[in-house]
């Protein structure tokens, strides 16, 4: 089946502009994840969501960056105001949340952001 | 969540087995044991999850020391394909689940 798919898969943008990163995750997966990869960095969490419930923001870099997700189903991660240190690798995952702590986690392929 | 400690890096030759070692010595009884890896320029995958016991599936193997405060991934013969960052992550109930990543082990596989 379709797995996460994220668009787009590369994002070139002046520093100082908006960007809007999509991720669509598996369907029927109530649990969805952002995090980011900045280069020689590791993966860092940024946001999560899960069904109706609030999502977990903890991770967030700053109040540039919010996300939502329409309809319990696709997510928007945005990035206002885009400064060079946001360049990175934004991936989402997505996770069914029938097992919890034994739940695993689908990664889509990322969007690669460049900030100029 | 507790946390997790590997080497940087690990070397194999092609179709021999590799063990990659995790020190969790502060692992709560709940919490899993997750291994995933990541190939040049792709997300992360997941690889295998333990509590307890040992697990096996088609990818690798998990073995999970007595007390619990280690475990081993184990790809039986490594591929060129298996050259990757493998993770090993611990996941307490209750939360998130959010995957807090570390460094990682850095796995080189020569033909």
């Amino acid at each position: 089946g379709a797995g996460v798919s994220q668009s787009p898969s590369n994002k070139v943008t002046e520093k100082g502009k908006d960007v809007e990163l999509r991720c669509d995750p598996i369907s029927g997966h109530t649990a969805l994840y952002w995090y980011r990869q900045s280069l020689g960095q590791g993966l860092e969490f940024l946001i999560y969501f899960q069904g109706n419930s609030a999502p977990d923001k903890s991770g967030l870099p700053s109040d540039r960056f919010s996300a939502e997700r329409t309809g319990g189903s696709v997510s928007t991660l945005t990035i206002q105001r885009t400064q060079q240190e946001d360049s990175a690798v934004y991936l989402c995952a997505s996770s069914p949340r029938t097992q919890r702590a034994a739940d695993t986690q689908y990664f889509g392929p990322g969007t690669r952001l460049t900030v100029l | 969540d507790a946390k997790t400690t590997q080497p940087n890096s690990m070397e194999s030759n092609e179709e021999e087995p590799v063990h990659l070692p995790c020190n969790h010595s502060t692992i709560s009884g709940t919490d899993y044991i997750h291994w995933y890896r990541q190939l040049p320029s792709q997300g992360p995958e997941y690889v295998i999850h333990g509590l307890t016991s040992n697990v096996n599936n088609r990818m690798a193997s998990l073995a999970i020391a007595e007390d619990r405060k280690s475990s081993t991934l184990i790809l039986h013969r490594a591929t060129l394909r298996d050259a990757a960052v493998y993770y090993c992550i611990l996941i307490s109930p209750g939360g998130y689940n959010k995957l807090i990543f570390g460094a990682g082990t850095r796995l080189a596989v020569h033909p």
